[in-house]
């Protein structure tokens, strides 16, 4: 079984409604990430925490909120999604100190 | 001027030959430095950290200069497997975290 999963895989909606996207991670880590790839550009970090009381914004956050329900869950909320917002999203989570990070196999968001 | 740039490619080789992979950081604060390898749709893997004495791993060889503030990785013996996308990634020590991705070099191998 995979280490990261994210749940859906692949969303279609419309301008305007609420979306969530669900992390989970067996690894143990504290820290778990956001971010959302766009052609051409860099993962760009939404959100961040380092545990389960931390939440950090990243450098893109507008737009997205996020809850850490527990170490191992991380989900990222888009209130009102709009056509901008359309990205491949992916969480990810590490271990202490500035090490290597472990991705989910990311959501494909797309809306209209 | 972003903070992590790469040359995007694509670069195109045959199969056998040796490549090499530049990546430039503009902050001084930077403290470590990884190259991950992302597949088409996939999700970014870890391909090796960097040192600064210059690290190797099996047909890789990656090299930092902090003085110049460039990282690089050099492909040897290229195959077909390792087409793929090459992020350059530089975590800053600025009293927070920040962890930045460059937009990635893209290779080709061809056979």
């Amino acid at each position: 079984d995979a280490d990261v999963t994210q749940t859906p895989r692949n969303r279609i909606t419309k301008t305007g409604k609420r979306i969530m996207l669900e992390c989970s991670q067996t690894k143990g880590h504290d820290r778990m990430y956001w971010y959302r790839q766009d052609p051409g550009l860099g993962l760009q970090l939404i959100y961040y925490s380092f545990d389960v009381k931390d939440i950090n914004k990243g450098e893109i956050s507008d737009g997205y909120s996020v809850s850490r329900q527990a170490q191992a869950k991380f989900s990222l909320s888009l209130e009102s999604a709009i056509p901008n917002q359309t990205a491949l999203y992916f969480c990810a989570t590490s271990g202490q100190g500035l090490n290597e990070q472990f991705f989910g196999p990311g959501t494909r968001l797309t809306v209209l | 001027r972003k903070e992590v740039e790469q040359d995007p490619g694509p670069f195109n080789v045959p199969e056998g030959a040796t490549v090499a992979f530049n990546c430039t950081y503009s902050n001084s604060a930077s403290q470590s430095f990884f190259w991950y390898r992302q597949d088409c749709r996939k999700e970014p893997k870890l391909l090796m950290s960097v040192y600064s004495s210059g690290n190797e791993d099996g047909r890789f060889t990656a090299q930092l200069n902090r003085a110049s503030q460039y990282i690089s990785l050099l492909i040897r013996d290229s195959k077909l497997s390792d087409s793929a996308t090459y992020l350059c990634v530089v975590n800053l020590n600025t009293g927070g975290f920040k962890t930045i991705f460059g937009a990635g070099t893209r290779l080709f191998v061809k056979a």
